[in-house]
């Protein structure tokens, strides 16, 4: 069956330092992939997405993910994490039969000062 | 810029009761796809329209329904609530299906439903 697994359910780093989520699909076709922040008690917001093109996507806020066919991954990266990233993240796809998301089950992120 | 709006914002019910959740798109889009984020869960999908019509149905619970009216806005009625149902409810809109053409989904900011 076609899903997306989220390596860590949740993360901690330290401001400043190298923010990497994980985030793996499992089909044999590659499906369009996004990546989501939810900050408390609010809606989805989208950072980034890969379709088709260049494998490495730049987002917003600084982030950015690399698609990786071989490795069936499309892993989120910030290169210095800020507090104001704290907030929870979701892998989707987009599997090209149909046009609903389908979510990992979320990487909470926590920066400490 | 409009974004997609859902009402009410919050919600309190009780057993056996219904509910109603509105959603109104961004102008000019018309797909609007609903979604259901349990306490501590990801957005499961529930339902989705394009042009009216019923595009794609997840795992919506037959106690529930939805439509699409000629706006364009939608309307997902839950009746003989659930404990379980508590949950947040995402409604999300896009121009033309997601899957076909790619297009963004952009959410709304939630419905949190809480059945007491």
């Amino acid at each position: 069956a076609q899903s997306v697994t989220q390596l860590g359910s949740h993360v901690s780093v330290s401001e400043g330092a190298l923010v990497l989520l994980r985030c793996n699909y499992s089909s044999s076709v590659p499906p369009y992939l996004f990546w989501y922040v939810q900050y408390p008690n609010q809606g989805l917001q989208l950072l980034l997405k890969y379709t088709t093109g260049a494998t490495l996507v730049k987002g917003i806020n600084g982030f950015e993910a690399e698609f990786k066919k071989s490795e069936t991954s499309f892993h989120l990266t910030k290169p210095s994490a800020h507090m104001s990233d704290a907030a929870e993240y979701f892998c989707a796809v987009i599997w090209r039969s149909q046009g609903n998301l389908i979510f990992g089950k979320g990487t909470k992120l926590s920066v400490k000062p | 810029a409009a974004g997609v709006i859902q009402s009410p914002r919050h919600l309190i019910k009780e057993k056996r009761e219904t509910a109603t959740l509105k959603c109104y798109p961004i102008p000019r889009h018309d797909t609007v796809y609903w979604y259901q984020q349990g306490p501590g869960q990801d957005p499961q999908f529930l339902i989705s329209f394009y042009e009216k019509m019923q595009s794609d149905k997840g795992s919506i619970p037959d106690r529930f329904s939805a439509q699409q009216f000629s706006d364009y806005h939608s309307e997902l009625n839950m009746s003989s609530l659930e404990l379980g149902d508590s949950a947040l409810y995402f409604c999300a809109s896009s121009l033309g299906l997601a899957g076909a053409r790619l297009n963004e989904q952009f959410f709304g900011p939630g419905t949190r439903l809480t059945v007491l």
